[in-house]
């Protein structure tokens, strides 16, 4: 059961495009959706966050949509570039259980130059 | 301490040997998390602990492993009696309070059950 689905596993970009990854999730109790940047060789490092009461979060190149009636978001890199190349993972918890993080498997982007 | 650390990096074993994983969290954060990552899946929550308790082992195998938490010293994950399908990246990372959006993870252990 898969709470946390990311269909894409693996997307190419140019460098200096829009890179788009997309998440979807089954669970209406999600309250707070992550996204988590991982190189090789690395543990995963927090990249951006939404609260379930925004629709859009934004820092520097990276912006993160939340459509909950579609129980959907996005990550959105512009411009990409060569060093975004990595694993993208879509993450959520409830207020629940803030201590138990729902991960996707996760989507490979490169960025290509 | 610069960030969460992991050691070893890499562990090989054998079949129905023991694997023990350790973790020192970043200074100042008291809990500490670990999860699983098998091949071309995502992460997977094992277990939730703060110092001297677990607080949340529902993501943990029901036999062979466990995970401590002492006052002194890392946080151990242990694996008795590894078998192949025990073979993954496990990842800790730690943070100040309870919250997802405070968690810093380590780089992992690669377990190979050979």
């Amino acid at each position: 059961d898969q709470q946390v689905k990311q269909n894409s596993p693996s997307l190419s970009v140019q460098e200096g495009r829009i890179s788009i990854l997309n998440c979807d999730y089954t669970n209406s109790m999600f309250d707070y959706f992550l996204w988590y940047k991982k190189y090789p060789a690395e543990g995963p490092t927090f990249l951006i966050s939404i609260s379930s009461i925004k629709d859009k979060n934004e820092d520097g190149r990276f912006t993160v949509f939340l459509n909950k009636s579609a129980k959907h978001l996005s990550l959105h890199i512009v411009p990409s570039q060569p060093g975004d190349s990595a694993v993208y993972f879509c993450a959520a918890n409830t207020k629940t259980s803030y201590d138990k993080v729902i991960f996707g498997p996760g989507t490979s982007l490169s960025v290509i130059p | 301490n610069a960030g969460v650390m992991q050691n070893p990096r890499h562990l090989v074993r054998r079949r129905g040997q023991e694997a023990r994983l350790r973790c020192s969290p970043m200074k100042g954060h008291s809990h500490v998390y670990w999860y699983r990552q098998l091949p071309e899946e995502g992460l997977k929550f094992m277990v939730y602990l703060q110092k001297e308790n677990i607080i949340d082992e529902s993501g943990m195998p029901k036999e062979r492993f466990s995970a401590e938490f002492p006052k002194e010293g890392p946080s151990i994950l242990r694996i008795q009696q590894v078998v192949r399908g025990d073979s993954a990246a496990y990842f800790c990372a730690s943070s100040p309070g309870q919250g997802a959006h405070g968690y810093t993870f380590g780089s992992g252990t690669r377990l190979t059950v050979v």
